[in-house]
C-alpha cells in the first residue's frame, strides 16, 4: 500500500520570504501523480499543484512550485512571496495512474505566516 | 460552472440517530469520493462511486456506513446509529469521465461536518 509522510507538523515563514515543505512517499508503482492542497481555516480543500510522475520537469503555479526527486521519492512544496493568504493546512497527496483511484494523504503541514 | 456542492454544512445529531449527508458533483463529472477527516488528521479514504455503482468501498467501515449514487440525484453518505466516535468532517470529490485528460484530478466539496452529542 501507498503511504504519504510529511514530517513537519508545524512551519512558519515571515511574509514576502520563500518556505519548502517537505512530502515523501512510498510506491512500488512507477506511474502516479502527486498533488498538493491547502486547507485554510474554512475547511475547504483546494488543489494548488499537480505533478505527474513521467513528467521530469517540475511543475509550477505561479508562486507555487514543487521539487520532484523520483529516485528519492519526495514531493516538496515551495512557496514564493509568502502572503498572509497562504496561511493554512497543506496536505500532500498520492493517487495511482491505474487502478485505485483513491488519493492517500499525509498528516499535513499547518503553515503560519509572520506579518 | 458551480463547483462539488455538499450540503448540510453543519449536522448536528444525538448517539443513535441516522446521520444522511449529500453530495453533488461538478457539472459533467460522474466519479464521486468520499473522505473523512477527524480532527487534527489528515483526509482518509472512504468509498468511490460512479453512477449506479460501488467501485472501491475499501475504506468504509464495515457496520453503519453505506453509500450511494443513483442515476438521479446527489449521492448519498448514511451513518446509522451514530456514535461519538464518526463526529468528523466528511468531505465530497468528484472527477469527470475516464476518457477526459484531467481525469486524475479531484475536486473537492466544503465538506460536512458532523457533531454527534
Amino acid at each position: 500500500a501507498q503511504t504519504v509522510t510529511q514530517s513537519q507538523p508545524e512551519m512558519s515563514v515571515q511574509e514576502a520570504e520563500t518556505v519548502t515543505l517537505s512530502c515523501t512517499y512510498d510506491t512500488s508503482e512507477s506511474d502516479y501523480y502527486l498533488f498538493w492542497y491547502k486547507q485554510p481555516p474554512s475547511r475547504q480543500m483546494i488543489l494548488v499543484i499537480r505533478q505527474e510522475a513521467y513528467k521530469q520537469q517540475n511543475a509550477t503555479e505561479n508562486r507555487f512550485s514543487v521539487n520532484f526527486q523520483k529516485a528519492a521519492k519526495s514531493f516538496s512544496l515551495k512557496i514564493s512571496d509568502s502572503q498572509l493568504g497562504d496561511a493554512a493546512m497543506y496536505f500532500c497527496a498520492y493517487r495511482s495512474r491505474s487502478g485505485n483511484e483513491k488519493l492517500t494523504f499525509g498528516t499535513g503541514t499547518r503553515l503560519t505566516i509572520i506579518p | 460552472n458551480a463547483g462539488v456542492m455538499q450540503n448540510p454544512r453543519h449536522l448536528v445529531r444525538r448517539r443513535g440517530q441516522e446521520a444522511r449527508l449529500r453530495c453533488s458533483p461538478m457539472k459533467g463529472h460522474s466519479h464521486v469520493y468520499w473522505y473523512r477527516q477527524l480532527p487534527e488528521e489528515g483526509l482518509k479514504f472512504m468509498v468511490y462511486l460512479q453512477k449506479e455503482n460501488i467501485i472501491d468501498e475499501s475504506g468504509m467501515p464495515k457496520e453503519r456506513f453505506s453509500a450511494e449514487f443513483p442515476k438521479e440525484g446527489p449521492s448519498i453518505l448514511r451513518i446509522q446509529q451514530v456514535v461519538r466516535g464518526d463526529s468528523a468532517a466528511y468531505f465530497c470529490a468528484s472527477s469527470p469521465l475516464q476518457s477526459s485528460s484531467s481525469t486524475d484530478t479531484q475536486y473537492f466539496g466544503p465538506g460536512t461536518r458532523l457533531t454527534v452529542l
